[in-house]
């Protein structure tokens, strides 16, 4: 069951503020967020294991809620660098076999 | 540090044709995985590599799609024959041994089938 994440697309203006959130209907252990640009391959982000944590990653950061089984990206002061498609990976077991999620496409404009 | 490494990056063959995708992972990392992305769509694993053995591949269409990582390093993707449908990007990636790890992805291998 491949995760759903909303919104499908998102228009920013640099130094706007955007959530991604992930959602799926397996128990997971982790999940992965990857920036993707056209053309190019996916980038890991970071990872988040199961326990509620929340990472950072300069003005990028996450959270994990492993009983509601869902994942939110958080993008602050957005750059022109951030724009791409983002996609969560859910892994409902510890062998990093990833489910990718529907995707967000990110546009930000000057 | 290298990263993952692919070739080709584009292949464009008729359908029927065989084509092999080549892939080197980061120096280290014991897991390999092939994905299938197709344009607009997230990355699809069709199979999973621990060292040598394979941890996953139902995902693989075993009729026409084989892979071997013979001595846990390399790994080859082959795909015969193709078809319409393949055509997408390859990706391979890597990470360390097991979960909780972050994966890393190649340049991708660009296949279009006609």
């Amino acid at each position: 069951q491949q995760p759903v994440q909303s919104p499908q697309a998102v228009i920013l203006r640099e130094g706007e503020d955007a959530v991604i959130n992930c959602s799926s209907s397996k128990a997971l252990y982790s999940v992965h967020w990857y920036r993707q640009k056209h053309g190019e391959a996916p980038v890991f982000l970071m990872i988040l294991l199961k326990g509620g944590e929340q990472k950072g990653h300069e003005k990028i950061s996450a959270s994990f809620n492993e009983k509601k089984q869902q994942s939110s990206l958080y993008l602050t002061a957005s750059q022109l660098s951030y724009s791409g498609t983002y996609f969560c990976g859910t892994d409902g077991g510890a062998t990093n076999k990833l489910i990718f999620g529907t995707g967000t496409l990110l546009a930000v404009q000057p | 540090e290298a990263g993952v490494a692919q070739s080709p990056r584009y292949k464009i063959i008729e359908k029927r044709q065989s084509v092999a995708f080549w892939c080197n992972p980061i120096s280290g990392h014991a897991t390999l995985y092939w994905y299938q992305q197709i344009l607009g769509q997230g990355p699809k694993l069709l199979i999973q590599f621990q060292n040598n053995g394979v941890v996953d591949d139902s995902q693989l269409p075993k009729d026409r799609f084989s892979a071997e990582r013979l001595k846990g390093v390399d790994s080859t993707l082959k795909i015969q024959p193709a078809k319409l449908e393949d055509s997408a990007v390859y990706l391979c990636a890597s990470s360390l041994l097991w979960g909780g790890r972050g994966i890393y992805f190649g340049e991708g291998s660009w296949l279009t089938v006609v």
